[in-house]
């Protein structure tokens, strides 16, 4: 079974700034890599399939990169509602999440 | 638009039942695989499996075997967790989403759009 992991586990950052989540997977997993978003108490949002293609009405500020094992999520500015816990999926396998909270 | 509707907070002793629903609508509902997910308070996102709406065919994750079962019905779109001899670490919520996904150049990917709200499932006595 492929385990997914994240870095880091909290990440404090100030609105406007850039935020950048990385995902990892021990083993390959070429370009099968899904990002979500969780704000609490609501359900996972799609953001990011095929690692990199924004999935419909998610802001050009949320990109995801990388392909095989190294995996990145960047908000280039941080806005209020960006504030979340994000998880990074391979097939049915999700990481541990990042908590994006305000520094 | 495409959404996914589940049922309401449940509230179960021990070694009860229970039945989750969630209703798709804005698709053809049995062109897509349904999923279930579970998340325990404060914890990350575990898949508990898939149920291919086409055939009603079931596959479970390790560990969501036995005491848990997937179904269908296709006439109102809808489909069903029931879980079965409930313990207090079933205490968690409970979401649908769909599967999506394509192969191309020898590639497959997948992911699960929309989710249902979740239903919260706790188990106390």
């Amino acid at each position: 079974e492929i385990v997914m992991t994240q870095s880091p586990a909290t990440l404090s950052v100030s609105p406007g700034e850039r935020a950048t989540l990385s995902c990892r997977a021990s083993q390959s997993v070429s370009s099968n890599l899904a990002w979500y978003q969780q704000k609490p108490g609501q359900a996972p949002r799609l953001l990011i399939y095929g690692a990199s293609t924004r999935a419909t009405g998610i802001p050009a500020r949320f990109s995801g990169s990388g392909s095989g094992t190294e995996f990145t999520l960047t908000i280039s500015s941080l806005q209020s509602e960006d504030f979340a816990v994000y998880y990074c999926q391979q097939y049915n396998n999700f990481g541990p999440g990042t908590k994006v909270d305000i520094k | 638009q495409v959404q996914l509707v589940q049922s309401g907070s449940e509230l179960k002793k021990p070694g009860a039942s229970v039945k989750v629903s969630c209703k798709a609508s804005g698709y053809t509902f049995t062109s897509y695989a349904m999923n279930w997910v579970r998340q325990a308070p404060g914890q990350g996102l575990e898949w508990m499996g898939w149920i291919n709406t086409n055939t009603g065919n079931p596959t479970y994750a390790q560990g969501f075997t036995g005491r848990f079962v997937f179904s269908l019905d296709t006439s109102v779109s809808t489909a069903y967790l029931q879980i079965s001899s409930l313990k207090a670490e079933d205490t968690a919520v409970y979401y649908c989403a769909r599967g999506l996904g394509y192969c191309t150049n020898g590639v497959c990917l997948n992911w699960f759009d929309p989710w249902g709200q979740g239903t919260l499932v706790t188990v106390s006595s």
